[in-house]
Order: structure tokens, then C-alpha cells, then sequence
């Protein structure tokens, strides 16, 4: 069964760097997205992509972060300069298109800013 | 007011038990309703879609009242295996899903 896949499993920061979480979406999906989740807390929406470009955004994601489809099969996640608050559960997601509730979610990566 | 609420738990429910879990939601905009599952530290998973006119898959019951903007998931004879998170989610059609916190459920042996 085809899966979203995403690496690295586990990063760990220094507050002030920049990472980029990777992500493989299933291969015949078109939205992209990215949730994250804080631990304890509710998993939260970030940004959608499609025909590469932003479709929404919520107000988490300011310009500290951005995301990239660099080549065929990549969505990335950049966060430029990381804040201890940034520390959470990423999780990326794809579905095909115009449907949410084909929303198929990544293992995530786990995001530690020290 | 929080766009999806639940009742954070946990249920503690012998195995074979019926449960009832239920949220509601703020955003009279929604248009989709999910109930996701979660384990700890894993993905949300999909368990079922909510319509309005109900919709069971084996031993899971989903309803929808837009009137009340109230969701519920009814899990019957319950198994070890559905000791989780279970998730509330809304969807107001722009492909960004809005989770509530989710009930624990714990079912004991």
C-alpha cells in the first residue's frame, strides 16, 4: 500500500538554525500539506500546497517558514531561524485532489529545539 | 471557544463494552466531519467519514446533527486494539482540517 513517507524520523536544533523536514507524498496525490502537533496538544494545520503554491496558510505559519516542492517527488519544510516554541510532532500529508478526507498522513518528524 | 471540542478522557472501558464518544464544533462553515484515530506518537489515521445521515463500518457508528453542530462515534464491542486517541475533525472545504484534541480511550482486559 502506498504510504507518505518522511525523514528524518527525529531532529534535533540549536535555537537560531535553520532545518528542513523532507517529505514523500504518495506518488499520484497533488495537495501537500503540513500539520504539526505540540506534545500534548491538538495536531494543527499549517499550510497546503498545490501545482506548486500555496492554497492556505494559517496564521502559525509566518515567514520563518516556507515550503518547496523541489523536484518531482520532495515536499519540503524550512523553518529559517527556530524557536524553542517550534519544538512539536511534523507531520506532512497528501491526498488527491479535492478530496479531504483522503488526507493520508506521514509518520512525522519530531522537531527538538534545544 | 475552541473550533472542535471533545472530552479529553480517558474512558477506562472493559473489553466487550460499548463507548460513546462526542464533540462539537463552532465553525457552522464546515462542511466535512472525520472521526481520525491516533496511537501515541503516531500519525492520525482516518477511521471513518461522518455524514448526516449516519454511517456505521463494522463495529464504529459516526453521526452528524448540523442543527446541534454535534458529531459522536459509537465504538461497540470493544477490543484491546481500540485503546487509542480518538479525534474529532472538521473540514471547512478549504483542504485544511481542523483537529479537536481527542479522547483517550483506555479498554482494559
Amino acid at each position: 500500500e502506498p504510504e507518505v513517507t518522511q525523514t528524518p524520523s527525529h531532529q534535533v536544533t540549536q535555537m537560531g538554525q535553520e532545518v528542513i523536514l523532507r517529505c514523500v507524498p504518495i506518488s499520484n496525490h497533488l495537495y501537500f500539506y503540513w500539520y504539526r502537533q505540540i506534545l500534548g496538544q491538538k495536531v494543527e494545520f499549517l499550510v497546503s500546497f498545490y501545482n506548486n503554491e500555496i492554497s492556505e496558510k494559517s496564521e502559525i505559519f509566518d515567514d520563518q517558514f516556507s515550503v518547496e516542492r523541489p523536484d518531482g517527488s520532495n515536499f519540503t519544510l524550512k523553518i529559517r531561524s527556530t524557536k524553542l516554541e517550534d519544538s512539536a510532532m511534523y507531520f506532512c500529508a497528501s491526498s488527491v485532489a479535492g478530496r479531504t478526507d483522503t488526507q493520508y498522513f506521514g509518520p512525522g518528524t519530531r522537531l527538538t529545539v534545544l | 471557544r475552541k473550533e472542535v471540542e471533545q472530552d479529553p478522557g480517558p474512558f477506562n472501558v472493559p473489553e466487550g463494552a460499548t463507548v460513546a464518544f462526542n464533540c462539537t464544533y463552532s465553525n457552522s462553515a464546515s462542511q466535512s466531519f472525520f472521526w481520525y484515530r491516533q496511537d501515541c506518537r503516531k500519525e492520525p489515521k482516518l477511521l471513518m467519514s461522518v455524514y448526516s445521515s449516519g454511517n456505521e463500518d463494522g463495529r464504529f457508528t459516526a453521526q452528524l446533527n448540523r442543527a446541534s453542530q454535534y458529531i459522536s462515534l459509537l465504538i461497540r464491542d470493544s477490543k484491546l486494539s481500540d485503546s487509542a486517541t480518538y479525534l474529532c475533525v472538521a473540514d471547512t472545504g478549504r483542504r485544511a482540517l481542523t483537529f479537536g484534541s481527542g479522547t483517550r480511550l483506555q479498554v482494559q482486559p
